[in-house]
C-alpha cells in the first residue's frame, strides 16, 4: 500500500483479555516504531525495530506488552492481560533508515473495559 | 532525555495571524523534525531541518535551529482554520529512535 496500514483501527476488549494490533509499514522501510498516546499527551515511544530485530525496546512499560517484527515487515504488538490503563490510541511509524522522516499509521485505538 | 520539549504548551490565535513554537532538547543531534497531528491520530511530518542548516522554508512554515542553544522554533504565517492541531518536534540522532515531547496545542480561530 501507499502508506503505513495500522488495523484494527478500534478495539474494545474485556479487562484481562490479550490482544494482538498488527502494522503494515511501508514497503522497504526498514525502520519501524511503536507508541502509544494517551489523551492530551505526546506518542510515548515504545519500541523501535530496525529490520527483524528491536533496537530499542526500553519503552514498554511491562512484560505485559511485546512486539514482533518476523520478517522485518509486518511488526505485531501484543499486550497481554489487559488492563484498563492499557487503553489508548497505538501508533506506528516506518521510515526508510534510522535517520530520515518517519510515516505513521492512524493508529489502533484501544479500549479495555 | 532524547526528546525535545515544545512550549507553550497551548497557543490561540486569530486567524491571519502568525504562529511561533519553540523547542528546546538536550542531545547532539544530526537533523530536527517537526510533525502535526489533527485529531489524535496519525503524525504527518512536517519538516526536517539538519544540524548544518540555520533556517529552511516549506510554504508557510519556517523553521529555524541553533545547536548551540539545542533550541528550534516553527513559524507558521498567516494562519488557517485548518492549522489547528498539535505540533510536534523531534530531535533526531543518527539511526536512533524518534522521541515527541507533549506538543503545542494550536487553535487558530476563524
Amino acid at each position: 500500500g501507499a502508506g503505513v496500514s495500522q488495523t484494527p483501527s478500534n478495539k474494545v476488549t474485556e479487562k484481562g483479555k490479550y490482544v494482538e494490533l498488527r502494522c503494515d509499514p511501508i514497503s522497504g522501510h526498514t525502520a519501524l516504531y511503536w507508541y502509544r498516546q494517551s489523551l492530551g499527551q505526546g506518542p510515548e515511544f515504545l519500541i523501535y525495530f530496525q529490520g527483524t530485530g528491536a533496537a530499542d525496546d526500553s519503552g514498554l512499560p511491562n512484560d505485559r506488552f511485546f512486539a514482533v517484527r518476523p520478517e522485518g515487515s509486518v511488526s505485531t504488538l501484543k499486550i497481554q492481560r489487559t488492563e484498563r490503563g492499557d487503553s489508548a490510541v497505538y501508533l506506528c511509524a516506518s521510515s526508510l533508515q534510522g535517520a530520515t522522516e518517519a510515516f505513521f499509521g492512524q493508529g489502533t485505538r484501544l479500549t479495555v473495559v | 532525555s532524547q526528546q525535545g520539549e515544545e512550549d507553550p504548551q497551548a497557543l490561540s490565535i486569530q486567524e491571519g495571524e502568525n504562529a511561533t513554537m519553540n523547542c528546546s532538547y538536550k542531545t547532539s543531534i544530526n537533523n530536527l523534525q517537526w510533525y502535526r497531528q489533527n485529531s489524535g491520530r496519525g503524525l504527518v511530518h512536517l519538516i526536517l531541518i539538519r544540524s548544518n542548516e540555520r533556517e529552511k522554508h516549506s510554504g508557510r512554515l519556517r523553521v529555524t535551529l541553533d545547536t548551540s542553544k539545542k533550541s528550534s522554533s516553527l513559524l507558521i504565517t498567516a494562519s488557517r482554520a485548518a492549522d489547528t492541531a498539535s505540533y510536534f518536534c523531534a530531535p533526531k540522532s543518527g539511526a536512533n529512535n524518534l522521541f515527541f515531547g507533549t506538543g503545542t496545542r494550536l487553535t487558530v480561530i476563524p
